[in-house]
């Protein structure tokens, strides 16, 4: 079965320490891959995203991802984490195929002062 | 810029209740979606629409049904609700297609916090 699994469920950094958030996906075939991040009491909205090209991509807020097809992954990174950074953060995956996303089931990450 | 809008923010019901949540998207997106988020499980699609009058289920469509008679409105229907229907639900909407041939990205409403009781 098709799914994306969350390495961590609740980080607790810094700031300005360097955030990476793991995220795996088991699907066959041509995936669309998103970051999404919901800051407390907000919406959820789009951080990145990635379809084809660059498998390296830049997201607002400073975040990135990178696409490693052979690792099925596609992980977040920022360099220097801000207190407003707080949040939940969920990876989604789609397939070409289909047009629904698959969440994984989020990381909470709290950025101390 | 894309807005979704629901029709709550909390609504609390009673168990065997007919609940209506009510989504309306003013983008012109072919796609709606209704999700459930709960803590520790992420989101968990409940069903899907990619045209009017049409409807897909998704991974958890027990106890949940819809309705979608225009392009803007998806309603879900919770027929009878039960307790372990207390949940964050969470509507989207998107495009067919990004244009490079994969589906687009999907925008979110703020979400309506549903209470059983």
């Amino acid at each position: 079965a098709q799914s994306v699994s969350q390495h961590n469920h609740h980080v607790i950094l810094s700031e300005a320490a360097s955030l990476e958030l793991g995220c795996n996906y088991s699907y066959g075939g041509t995936v669309n891959l998103f970051w999404y991040v919901q800051y407390p009491g907000q919406h959820l909205q789009l951080l990145l995203k990635y379809f084809s090209g660059d498998p390296l991509v830049k997201g607002i807020k400073g975040f990135e991802a990178e696409f490693i097809k052979s690792k099925f992954s596609f992980n977040l990174r920022k360099p220097s984490v801000q207190w407003s950074d707080t949040a939940e953060y969920f990876c989604a995956v789609s397939s070409n195929s289909g047009y629904a996303l698959n969440f994984g089931k989020g990381t909470s990450l709290l950025v101390t002062p | 810029d894309v807005k979704v809008t629901q029709s709550s923010r909390y609504l609390v019901k009673r168990t065997g209740e007919k609940v209506f949540l009510e989504c309306v998207q003013d983008m012109d997106h072919e796609n709606m979606f209704w999700y459930r988020q709960d803590p520790g499980l992420g989101l968990r699609l409940i069903y899907f629409s990619y045209d009017v009058k049409m409807k897909e289920k998704g991974d958890i469509p027990e106890g949940y049904s819809v309705s979608r008679e225009k392009k803007e409105r998806f309603s879900l229907i919770l027929e009878s609700a039960s307790t372990n229907q207390t949940s964050m639900y969470l509507c989207a909407s998107s495009f067919w297609t990004s244009g490079e041939g994969a589906p687009d990205t999907q925008y979110f409403g703020p979400g309506t916090r549903l209470t059983v009781l």
